[in-house]
């Protein structure tokens, strides 16, 4: 079967540095995506990895090793707005997103 | 504002009442989606409009029925649910529903209670 793996819940004290690891088995990889999603609110994009490597975009950095099945979201110098849920998602052979359960973050003063 | 739109927000249904969720999207894409998100859970995909044809039915049971009158426009008709249909129905579209990117961008859902 398809699975992806994330921790449920996270704690980080703001100004800090967080990473939050997604491992996946999935048929087939097509890219993989996070996303983040405020209480009530809509999963909005964060980041694509589709080839091995890091990818930079501001305070949000996304690693991807194929060979491992392995990703992780960076935060950094974290705010108290980033406390959110944090989905990883697999697109995988037949181009379905396969989602992991999110990574409840929550961001201490 | 991700530029899709979901009515309405929050519904509440009776077991035997017949309610419709409505999505619209001003994107300019060609795919849509319909997701459930129950709590804890990962989303699960239900149904797939490519081209305003449904390429994907996840062996969603009959009672939700799909419909996609043009690219921009989805709707989910609800009949007879259960109570454990109680979830988060999230709306998403994205360019097209194959190769590339094809970044989804989802409405803020409506959040459904049947009781």
């Amino acid at each position: 079967g398809q699975n992806i793996d994330q921790p449920t819940e996270m704690t980080a004290t703001e100004g800090a540095i967080v990473q939050i690891n997604c491992t996946y088995q999935t048929s087939g990889f097509n890219g993989l995506f996070w996303y983040q999603q405020h209480a009530g609110e809509a999963p909005t994009f964060l980041s694509y990895n589709v080839l091995d490597g890091l990818e930079e975009k501001g305070r949000f950095s996304s690693f991807l090793s194929r060979s491992k099945g392995y990703s992780y979201l960076l935060l950094k110098e974290l705010q108290m707005k980033d406390s959110a849920s944090y989905l990883c998602a697999v697109r995988d052979s037949n181009y379905q997103l396969i989602w992991g359960a999110g990574t409840k973050l929550i961001i201490k003063p | 504002e991700t530029g899709v739109t979901q009515t309405p927000r929050h519904l509440v249904m009776g077991m035997t009442n017949k309610k419709s969720l409505k999505c619209e999207q001003h994107l300019g894409h060609n795919a849509m989606y319909w997701y459930k998100q129950s709590a804890k859970k990962p989303l699960e995909l239900m149904f797939v409009y490519n081209f305003k044809e449904q390429t994907e039915n996840n062996s969603v049971p009959s009672r939700f029925s799909p419909e996609c009158p043009n690219s921009s426009h989805l709707f989910l008709h609800l009949h007879t649910l259960q109570p454990e249909d109680s979830a988060l129905y999230l709306c998403a579209s994205s360019q097209s529903a194959g190769q590339g990117a094809n970044i989804q961008y989802f409405g803020a859902g409506t959040r459904l209670s049947v009781l």
